[in-house]
């Protein structure tokens, strides 16, 4: 079965500090994706990233920096020197196959408060 | 549009009432997904459409839900005599690939439907 934990229900940080979300997925596909989005108080989902099974490098997008692995089966989200406009619920979600087709599963969200 | 459009944004029903809810997908998207989002909760999948077949139909909870896509392009998600329990955010996403290209497309969002079911 597939299933995506983001133990973190929420997190409250001060600006500038960094901050790591966790996510755990289960998934007996060898071929699947995982993707993180955010969803800030306006309720649209905003895409942030999506990395395949067979690609474990790691990716930084400006403050965003993403760590894949496989033997732990984990897919951490990082923003560095965080900001207000950070504050949103962030989810993980994974997808499994390779058609365009599948549905996505998504974590239960991580809450995340950036204090002034 | 630039964006996924749903409408209306908020919806207040009468338990038992019947409600429509509509969303636009990006332009030349070929398929199309509705989920649902319980309070606190992540998104959880509906159905899904490639252009205006209906391929995956697993995700809806009851026989009172009901979605089509009859042109291939907007789509329509009805719920039959509401419940309580229905009350949730309702997403669209759409995305550009159909069954016959390989790879993940990446699915683009709608601000959603809020329903609330009195």
């Amino acid at each position: 079965a597939q299933k995506v934990t983001q133990a973190q229900t929420e997190i409250s940080v001060v600006e500038k500090e960094d901050v790591t979300l966790d996510c755990v997925y289960e998934t007996r596909d060898t071929t699947y994706y995982l993707f993180w989005y955010k969803q800030p108080p306006s309720g649209e989902l905003v895409f942030l990233i999506r990395r395949n099974s067979f690609d474990e490098q790691n990716e930084i997008s400006g403050r965003y920096s993403w760590n894949f692995q496989k033997s732990t089966s984990s897919f951490n989200f990082t923003i560095t020197a965080s900001q207000v406009v950070d504050s949103a619920v962030y989810f993980c979600a994974l997808s499994e196959g390779s058609s365009s087709a599948s549905k996505i599963i998504f974590g239960s969200g991580t809450r995340l408060s950036i204090r002034p | 549009g630039a964006g996924v459009s749903q409408s209306p944004r908020y919806k207040v029903a009468k338990r038992g009432q019947d409600v429509a809810l509509r969303c636009d997908p990006i332009s030349g998207h070929v398929s199309l997904f509705w989920y649902q989002q319980a309070l606190g909760q992540g998104p959880e999948f509906l159905t899904y459409f490639q252009n205006e077949a209906q391929l995956d139909k697993s995700g809806l909870p009851s026989d009172r839900f009901f979605a089509e896509r009859p042109e291939g392009s907007v789509s329509t998600l009805k719920i039959q005599r509401t419940q309580q329990e229905d009350s949730a955010v309702y997403l669209c996403a759409s995305s550009l690939g159909g069954g016959a290209i390989v790879g993940k497309n990446i699915q683009y969002f709608g601000a959603g439907t809020r329903l609330s079911v009195l």
